[in-house]
């Protein structure tokens, strides 16, 4: 079944503002992975959280994991119109289990 | 970085064709590739895993004989849609991971499929 489910499913906001993206999931994991993906092409891998860590930063990117709530936040800061893409979140489970299970998506779109 | 490519990216043919999808890793040798189907506007599915050199492992739902996938190096996996019906279009995705396991799975470009 379907473990990650994100809200908003979508979000319009100006350039320049900063946008914010949550994913719940259900289960135990190893990590939680945050993806891109623009119309029509395949997924872009953003970044990589740990269960054991609790936030981590790449560039413009934030993304925050709270394993006591099974929840993560991928933050954008200053977006700009470029970024205007669908984000997905995939966590793996523990036992070694390598197959992703993705959440719904949030389509951000970031006006110029 | 890792570099998974996709072909066909874009294909139409009539109902009641076989459409083979080749998922290469070009830098890279991959003992697991994965398949995936995303209808618009949804989420990625995992249809399947596929394994070099064994019998791939289809998901809850996935007719294994509808979706033919072999698995012959270490560099390629392919999806074949057997008999191919408007049903079956939909955006294919495949991903790889390196031989040592590690995240994160690098994507292919996906392939559209219409069916007609």
């Amino acid at each position: 079944s379907q473990q990650g489910e994100e809200d908003p499913q979508a979000l319009s906001i100006q350039e320049g503002e900063n946008a914010t993206m949550n994913c719940s999931y259900k289960t135990s994991i190893n990590n939680l992975q945050w993806y891109r993906q623009n119309s029509g092409r395949g997924l872009v891998h953003l970044i990589l959280i740990r269960s054991n860590e609790r936030e981590k930063h790449s560039g413009r990117l934030r993304v925050t994991l709270d394993t006591s709530k099974k929840s993560s936040s991928l933050l954008i800061t200053a977006s700009r119109a470029a970024d205007t893409a669908s984000y997905f979140c995939a966590t793996d489970g523990k036992g070694g289990s390598e197959k992703l299970v993705f959440g719904k998506g949030t389509k951000l779109t970031v006006n110029p | 970085g890792a570099v998974v490519s996709q072909h066909p990216s874009w294909v139409i043919c009539k109902s009641g064709t076989s459409v083979k999808i080749e998922c290469r890793s070009l830098d890279f040798q991959a003992t697991t590739m994965f398949w995936y189907r995303q209808f618009p506007k949804q989420s990625l599915m995992l249809m399947a895993t596929s394994n070099e050199g064994s019998k791939a492992t289809y998901e809850q739902g996935v007719e294994k004989d509808k979706f033919l996938i072999n698995h012959a190096s270490l560099t390629l996996s392919t999806l074949t849609v057997t008999s191919a019906h408007p049903e079956d279009s939909s955006f294919y995705i495949c991903s790889a991971r390196d031989l040592q396991g590690a995240q994160p799975q690098h994507f292919g470009d996906g392939t559209r499929l219409s069916i007609l």
